[in-house]
C-alpha cells in the first residue's frame, strides 16, 4: 500500500538554527514527491517537485533531497517566517496525491 | 487574479442539510480534484476529474457527489450531512493531460461545520 510518513510531527527551532524534516514513503512506482507548505486557514502552498532519487531543489532557505526511501526538506537559518506546516506527498496512480500528516514548524525569534 | 477559488470560505449548517461548495480555476488544467483535510490537518483525494470526466473516486460515502460542468469547473455536492463530515474540503487542479508529476496547486478551503 502506498504510505508517506513524516517526521517529526512537530518541531521548534530558535531563530538560525539549521534542521531537516524527514519524509519516508512507500509508493509502487514514484511518479513524483512533492513538498507543500501550509499556513494556519489557507490551502497547501507548492515547494518543489522530486522525480528521481539523487535529484536536489533549493529555494531560499529551503533544499529539497530525494533517495529511493525518504526526502529532506533542508532549513538552513529560519526565520520566524518560515513558521508553517510542511506537507509531503507522493503521486500516485491516476494522479492523486498521497499526503503525509505534516510537519508544523515553529520558528522563534 | 485568484489561480484556484473556492465558495464559500467557511460554511456552518444543521445535520441532514444538502450544501455544494464550488471550485473554479482560470489555470487552464485540465484536471481538478477535491481532498478533504481532517481535524488532524490529514489531507485526502476525494474525486479527480479529467477535462469533466471522473477519473478518480475514492471511497466516500453516495452522499457525496462532483459535477464538473466545464473544464474550468469542479463543485461537490453533500447530502443529508453528518457531524463526520466536518472537515476543511480543498479543490486543486493540475496541468492538461495525466502525464505524471504534474503539480497541483490548492485553493484556499472551504471550512464546512455541521453541527
Amino acid at each position: 500500500e502506498d504510505q508517506v510518513t513524516q517526521s517529526p510531527e512537530a518541531l521548534r527551532l530558535q531563530e538560525g538554527e539549521s534542521s531537516s524534516l524527514n519524509c519516508s514513503y512507500t509508493v509502487s512506482g514514484l511518479r513524483g514527491l512533492f513538498w507543500y507548505r501550509q499556513d494556519p486557514g489557507k490551502g497547501p502552498e507548492f515547494l518543489f517537485t522530486l522525480y528521481s532519487a539523487g535529484e536536489e531543489k533549493e529555494k531560499e532557505r529551503l533544499k529539497a533531497t530525494l533517495t529511493k526511501k525518504e526526502s529532506f526538506l533542508h532549513i538552513t537559518a529560519p526565520k520566524p517566517e518560515d513558521s508553517a506546516t510542511y506537507l509531503c506527498a507522493v503521486q500516485a496512480g491516476g494522479g492523486k496525491l498521497i499526503f503525509g500528516q505534516g510537519t508544523e514548524l515553529s520558528v522563534k525569534p | 487574479d485568484t489561480a484556484v477559488s473556492q465558495t464559500p470560505k467557511y460554511l456552518v449548517t444543521q445535520m441532514g442539510n444538502d450544501k455544494s461548495i464550488k471550485c473554479e480555476q482560470n489555470l487552464g488544467h485540465d484536471t481538478m480534484y477535491w481532498y478533504k483535510q481532517d481535524s488532524k490537518k490529514f489531507l485526502k483525494i476525494m474525486f479527480s476529474y479529467n477535462n469533466k470526466e471522473l477519473i478518480i473516486n475514492e471511497t466516500v460515502p453516495n452522499r457525496f457527489s462532483p459535477k464538473s460542468p466545464d473544464k474550468a469547473h469542479l463543485n461537490l455536492h453533500i447530502n443529508s450531512l453528518e457531524l463526520g463530515d466536518s472537515a476543511v474540503y480543498f479543490c486543486a487542479s493540475s496541468p492538461p493531460g495525466l502525464r505524471s508529476g504534474e503539480t497541483q496547486y490548492f485553493g484556499p478551503g472551504t471550512r464546512l461545520l455541521v453541527l
